[in-house]
């Protein structure tokens, strides 16, 4: 079976440092993987997505992941930390095998960022 | 809608009580999921609407839990006889087709029972 492993439960960073989430997937075949994030007392939001080519993607509010087939990993990277980005983060990989498009998601990692 | 609307925003049932919990969709998303998540723990997938198609209901924890999608819009997602390891957020999400362009997700219902 899939899974997503999210080995930090807490990271605390100083802002304007450099931020690396980590997530680990188990999955049989080329997988989709995302990272959302959520704010206290919202839904989550997507930040990104990998589906094929380039394995350093993209997404909004400045964040980047990297996908890395050897690792099994797909961290989740920002340069420079804001204050704002404190939330909790999740790492999803979908689909599952068989059981159409329903995304597997890790326990998540909450962020604090100091001042 | 603009996004994905859930009501109400909190719950709080007594033990041995029936909730209904409520989700309304982005108008034109065709997939419909519903996920829990507890206290430390990830998201539990629960249920999955495409369209006409039968759901998917390999998630719901217990015969206590059922839901249905109305119309192929809104869905309903019931919990029977509440019990106090129910308590927990109840999201909702919504997607095109595929779903693998990314869920939008409602802001949850946080459901309490005591």
């Amino acid at each position: 079976a899939q899974s997503v492993t999210q080995p930090d439960i807490h990271i605390t960073v100083s802002e304007g440092a450099s931020l690396e989430l980590r997530c680990n997937y188990s999955y049989g075949a080329t997988p989709y993987l995302f990272w959302y994030v959520q704010s206290p007392g919202q839904g989550l939001q997507l930040l990104l997505k990998y589906f094929s080519g380039d394995t350093l993607v993209q997404g909004i509010k400045g964040f980047e992941a990297e996908f890395k087939r050897s690792q099994s990993s797909f961290n989740l990277r920002k340069p420079s930390v804001h204050w704002s980005d404190a939330a909790e983060y999740f790492c999803a990989v979908g689909p599952l095998t068989g059981g159409g498009n329903k995304l597997t998601f890790g326990t998540g990692t909450q962020l604090k960022v100091e001042l | 809608g603009a996004g994905v609307s859930q009501s109400p925003s909190n719950k709080v049932t007594e033990k041995g009580k029936d909730v209904e919990l409520r989700c309304d969709p982005i108008s034109g998303h065709t997939a419909l999921y519903w996920y829990r998540q507890s206290l430390g723990q990830g998201l539990e997938f629960l249920i999955y609407f495409q369209g006409n198609s039968a759901p998917d209901k390999s998630g719901l924890p217990s015969d206590r839990f059922s839901a249905e999608r109305t119309g192929g819009s809104v869905s309903t997602l019931t919990i029977q006889r509440t019990q106090q390891e129910d308590s927990a957020v109840y999201l909702c999400a919504s997607s095109f087709n595929s779903g693998l362009e990314g869920y939008t997700f409602g802001s949850g219902t946080r459901l309490t029972v005591v």
